[in-house]
């Protein structure tokens, strides 16, 4: 089984700031296979960034998504207010199929 | 505009099944897996295991040992997951999501659906 392991658990940042959020992997994945989450309290997740790079439709360009191997990071160039949520990283394996990283919140310093 | 919309709260006592909801509407139902997720209060995201609503086939995680049962119909565009033999961990938000077109992600997710047991 992968496992995911997201960094730092919670990462306490101001609007403008840069956040850079760590994924990783406890085998190398295939950057078609990881993809990224945003969530807010009591909604769904969102999609951000799926293989590993590419925005998902409506997402602003301050979101990027970069790395390979075992070591994925997404970065949000300048935070707004609304950026502050928790965020998961995924990937497609084989038993299980999918996990989750554990998260990482972003709150406001 | 692609739309999935959950069924409502379920208060269930241990031991019970429940059976989840899923409507879709905006895409063709059979050209993408639907894949369930839960999440416990305060806790990760867990996938649970995936239907092809194409031919039926699924596939979910050893976790949960059986209990776990997705169907779909075509005719109403909608996915089932139903859960038995509930435990009081098994309280959690229960979400689906469909699979993005080039895969291995979840591009379009329900509103979630709290299950809750409790004796």
């Amino acid at each position: 089984e992968i496992v995911l392991t997201q960094s730092p658990g919670t990462l306490s940042l101001s609007p403008g700031e840069r956040a850079n959020l760590s994924c990783r992997s406890s085998q190398s994945v295939i950057s078609s296979y990881l993809a990224w989450y945003q969530q807010k309290p009591g909604q769904a997740p969102r999609l951000l960034i799926r293989g590993a790079y590419t925005r998902a439709p409506g997402i602003p360009g301050r979101f990027s998504g970069s790395g390979s191997g075992t070591d994925f990071t997404l970065t949000i160039h300048r935070l707004e207010p609304e950026d502050f949520a928790v965020y998961y990283c995924q990937q497609f394996g084989t038993s299980p199929l999918y996990t989750f990283g554990q998260g990482t919140r972003l709150e406001i310093k | 505009q692609v739309q999935v919309v959950q069924s409502g709260a379920e208060v269930k006592k241990p031991g019970a099944s429940v059976k989840v909801s899923c409507k879709t509407s905006g895409y063709t139902f059979t050209g993408h897996y639907i894949h369930w997720v839960r999440q416990a209060p305060g806790q990760g995201l867990e996938w649970m295991g995936r239907i092809n609503p194409n031919d039926g086939g699924t596939k979910n995680t050893q976790n949960f040992h059986g209990r776990v049962t997705m169907t779909s119909d075509t005719s109403s565009s909608t996915a089932y997951m139903e859960l038995s033999n509930l435990k009081s961990d098994d309280t959690a938000v229960y979400f689906c999501a469909r699979e993005g077109g080039s895969g291995f992600h979840f591009d379009y997710w329900g509103q979630g659906t709290l299950v809750t047991v409790s004796s």
